[in-house]
């Protein structure tokens, strides 16, 4: 079965400021690894994702991860956020072998203050 | 492109009734998916699909029932609502392969009383 931790429940962090959201994962196979994000009373959307290849994966707003496969780690990274990055952030993992099965991390609330 | 739409946004229950959650999807996908939402503890995925006529279980489908008829649509019927089943509800699809992207719906936020 997989798994997916994100240590923190909620960062706050000035705007402007560098931010890191931490995810680690458990499997026994092959993964893909997924960043979501939920604005205020919205769905998911995707921010980035890592298939295979280049472990630094750039996605949408300037959000960037980095996979490392020995720590089984997926963190999450912006050099400068903007009030406008406060949101919800899921970490997920789906298996290579199957699936189409999203498993979802507990979620990080990401509060940015001016 | 309407995407995933779900209905309704908002519903009260009241404890033993039962109720659908509708899902759409105009995307042709093959697989799709209802998730809950609770503080803490991220998305939990209760039914998923794979096809029409193909439907399973997933961490939490107890007291929920899915079927799926056609390609477009996914309903999640509450057989009787228990006030432990007060959360949001997310209904999602994707293709038929687990590197996709997963498109979400806006989510039906449930009370039961």
């Amino acid at each position: 079965a997989q798994s997916v931790t994100q240590l923190d429940s909620q960062v706050p962090v000035f705007e402007e400021a560098p931010v890191e959201l931490r995810c680690n994962y458990s499997s026994s196979v092959s993964v893909y690894l997924f960043w979501y994000v939920q604005y205020p009373n919205q769905g998911l959307q995707l921010l980035l994702k890592y298939l295979s290849g280049s472990t630094l994966v750039k996605g949408i707003n300037g959000f960037e991860a980095e996979f490392n496969k020995s720590q089984t780690s997926f963190h999450l990274r912006k050099p400068s956020v903007h009030i406008s990055d406060t949101a919800e952030y899921f970490c997920a993992v789906s298996r290579m072998d199957s699936s189409y099965k999203l498993i979802f991390g507990s979620g990080t609330r990401l509060l940015v203050r001016p | 492109n309407a995407g995933v739409t779900q209905t309704p946004k908002f519903q009260v229950l009241k404890t033993g009734q039962s109720m659908t959650l509708q899902c759409a999807q105009d995307m042709n996908h093959e697989y799709m998916s209802w998730y809950r939402q609770d503080p803490g503890m991220g998305l939990r995925l209760i039914h998923y699909s794979v096809g029409a006529g193909i439907t399973d279980q997933g961490e939490v489908p107890n007291g929920y029932n899915v079927s799926r008829s056609t390609t477009e649509d996914f309903p999640l019927r509450l057989l009787s609502a228990a006030p432990s089943q007060t959360s949001v509800y997310f209904c999602a699809s994707s293709p038929w392969t687990g590197e996709s992207e997963a498109f979400f719906g806006q989510g039906t936020r449930l009370t039961v009383v």
